[in-house]
């Protein structure tokens, strides 16, 4: 069975400071792992990692994978208010059909202090 | 571009009820579609994804169930919630990727 673990659970930091997430992963067969975001209602997708060591960036969220040690961090430098929400790490399973299922982890919340 | 709608956006229900959530995916041809549910602000559980019409599987046993009637409607259903039915349902549609796009969701409280 595929499992997705993430750390911390929860995290309070102050604006301006650098958070890393982690996510570590259990899979069958990798495919790739997908990063999102989760404030009041629906995930937003922020990144897909297919390779290791290839840094995926977006303003100031950026994120790496590791596929011979099995993880994925997600960095926020210089944090806002507006990054504090739940960021979720997801790895597709096996596929049926065309289908490819999610497996989550539980999820960090990140919240941001002014 | 692609929009996903789910409807109601909050429920509250009797347990005994029965249940019907809707998710509707413009802009796109034969998606793939999933429900999830999520507890507590956590992590997501699929409770069921279709590749098609009529295609449904079921990766939780429990008293819920989908059917997939139209292309592009997703329907979850239950004919008796119970109070652990209580919970975050999200919709949500991919194509032939990996990366799934989700609906704004579905409040139920099950008293």
């Amino acid at each position: 069975e595929d499992k997705v673990v993430q750390s911390p659970l929860s995290l309070v930091v102050h604006e301006g400071d650098t958070v890393t997430l982690n996510c570590s992963y259990e899979v069958t067969n990798f495919r790739s792992l997908l990063w999102y975001k989760q404030e009041k209602k629906a995930p937003t997708f922020l990144f897909m990692l297919t390779s290791s060591g290839i840094e995926k960036k977006s303003g100031r969220l950026s994120s790496i994978l590791d596929k011979k040690e099995l993880f994925s961090i997600l960095n926020i430098t210089a944090t806002q208010t507006g990054d504090s929400a739940i960021y979720l790490c997801a790895v597709p399973g096996d596929a049926s059909g065309s289908a490819r299922q999610l497996t989550f982890g539980s999820g960090t919340q990140l919240t941001v202090l002014p | 571009s692609q929009t996903i709608h789910q409807w109601p956006a909050t429920l509250v229900q009797p347990v005994g009820s029965p249940l019907s959530l809707e998710c509707t995916v413009e802009g796109t041809s034969n998606p793939n579609l999933y429900w999830y549910r999520q507890a507590a602000g956590r992590g997501l559980q699929l409770l069921f994804y279709s590749v098609g019409i009529g295609q449904i599987s079921s990766e939780v046993p429990q008293n819920l169930s989908a059917s997939r009637p139209q292309d592009r409607q997703f329907i979850l259903s239950s004919k008796k919630l119970l109070l652990s039915d209580s919970g975050f349902y999200l919709c949500a549609w991919s194509s032939n990727t990996y990366e799934q796009y989700f609906g704004p969701g579905t409040r139920l409280t099950v008293t």
